[in-house]
């Protein structure tokens, strides 16, 4: 099946440091979406994107669709302590609504 | 909107035990999704449905596994017998189209 791979595997950080995330595979994706999930919690939904070179933000968040329909990335601006946890980036590869594909998640510590 | 419900949070069982997980959907979402989450696999999807019909069943592990939607608001998930390897955190989500909404999951522990 298909797969996303998504790095780093995890982020050490200080509090107001800028993030940077991405998501990558070998096949199309039509559909990007950003989850993240914080301990014993299901994933929340951050940004979704729709179209290749999309660029969209939420807050300190900022997400793109790469032009090759192939990658994506996230980025956190400034961070603060609530921004620790699993980071999820999520493809539909097909037209419509289907399971989504998962990367294997970004773990974001932010050291005091 | 009360968002996507699941019940049990917690669950633990002896291996051989039947177990069920149910979940709500939210109003008006048309397609539901069950979803295991371990360590090592990561997120995994297992059934999704759309209009209470089962669409894709291939990611349902084997046999003991079955998933029913007997209506627009509630689905389950029933394994039978449970094996201590299906220990994992299963979730619910449900859509419109693309953009899904999870449950808070349900820990299941097979001791």
């Amino acid at each position: 099946g298909q797969q996303l791979n998504q790095s780093p595997q995890s982020m050490f950080i200080q509090e107001g440091e800028d993030v940077s995330m991405n998501c990558t595979s070998s096949s199309i994706f039509n559909t990007w979406l950003w989850y993240k999930q914080d301990p014993g919690e299901g994933p929340v939904l951050l940004i979704a994107l729709y179209k290749a070179g999309e660029l969209t933000s939420n807050g300190r968040l900022t997400a793109q669709f790469g032009i090759t329909r192939k990658d994506s990335f996230l980025n956190i601006s400034a961070s603060i302590p609530s921004d620790v946890g699993i980071y999820f980036c999520a493809g539909y590869s097909g037209g419509g609504a289907d399971g989504l594909t998962f990367g294997k998640g970004t773990h974001l510590i932010i050291q005091p | 909107d009360a968002g996507v419900i699941q019940s049990p949070r917690h669950e633990v069982t002896e291996m051989g035990q039947e177990v069920t997980l149910r979940c709500k959907p939210i109003s008006g979402h048309d397609y539901l999704f069950w979803y295991r989450q371990t360590m090592m696999r990561g997120l995994e999807l297992l059934i999704y449905f759309n209009n209470n019909v089962p669409i894709d069943d291939s990611g349902m592990p084997e046999d003991r596994f079955s998933a029913k939607m007997p209506n627009a608001s509630f689905s389950t998930l029933k394994i039978q017998p449970s094996e201590p390897r299906d220990s994992a955190v299963y979730f619910c989500a449900s859509s419109l189209v693309h953009e899904q909404f999870f449950g808070p999951g349900t820990r299941l522990t097979v001791l």
